[in-house]
């Protein structure tokens, strides 16, 4: 079975400073998608990024990329220029691409703290 | 386009009750999957359904049950609470599909669940 790894439970970073969130993960499988979700306080997970693992290219969207290494089964969350909007828990997750199923498998999380 | 709604969004039931939850998926979307979040477990997959069918099930007693209706509306049932059912209940749709396995899943508001 697949699982996530968040080792950071909480993370601190100064308004328009850069942060890293960690994520690891355990699978058999050489065909998957990675996910980084953002939780606010309301509540309303909202996707952040995407990567396709057969994609060598790390994804972008705007101050969000990542730094994908297949071989290490890793996958990091920068945050460039934080902004207090960005304070949330983010969740890493899972997907496998084979059997057609959604099943996500998520990571504890990470709670991060963007300060004025 | 309207995002997933959950309703209820919050209730209390007390142990021994059975509850429904149902969620709404975004218009055109076939797949809704449910998921349980707990500050103990973080979130853990319940079930997810496709045109009706269930596809894939997690890791949980027979008292909790799901069913999706033709219009790709979904419902989960939890029978005899138990304290531990207290959590967040989220619901979170995509267009699935043949060929259509890249699709993001999207999330709804979640159903607060309080077993007293």
């Amino acid at each position: 079975a697949q699982t996530v790894t968040q080792s950071q439970p909480e993370m601190s970073v100064q308004e328009a400073e850069t942060v890293t969130l960690s994520c690891t993960y355990d699978t058999s499988e050489s065909d998957y998608y990675l996910f980084w979700y953002k939780q606010p306080p309301s509540r309303q997970m909202i996707l952040v990024i995407r990567q396709e693992a057969y994609k060598q290219q790390n994804a972008t969207e705007n101050r969000f990329s990542v730094n994908f290494q297949k071989a290490a089964k890793s996958f990091s969350l920068k945050i460039s220029d934080s902004q207090l909007g960005d304070a949330a828990m983010y969740f890493c997750a899972y997907r496998s691409a084979k059997g057609g199923s959604e099943k996500l498998v998520f990571g504890k999380g990470t709670k991060l703290t963007v300060n004025p | 386009k309207a995002g997933v709604t959950q309703t209820p969004r919050y209730l209390i039931k007390t142990r021994g009750q059975q509850v429904t939850l149902s969620c709404s998926p975004i218009s055109g979307h076939r797949s809704v999957s449910w998921y349980q979040q707990t500050p103990g477990q973080g979130l853990q997959f319940l079930f997810e359904y496709f045109s009706e069918t269930q596809r894939n099930k997690g890791n949980f007693p027979g008292r909790f049950s799901g069913r999706q209706f033709s219009n790709s509306r979904s419902e989960m049932n939890v029978s005899t609470l138990e304290l531990g059912d207290s959590a967040l209940y989220l619901c979170a749709s995509s267009l699935s599909g043949p060929g259509r396995q890249q699709e993001t899943q999207y999330f709804g508001p979640g159903t607060r669940l309080l077993v007293l």
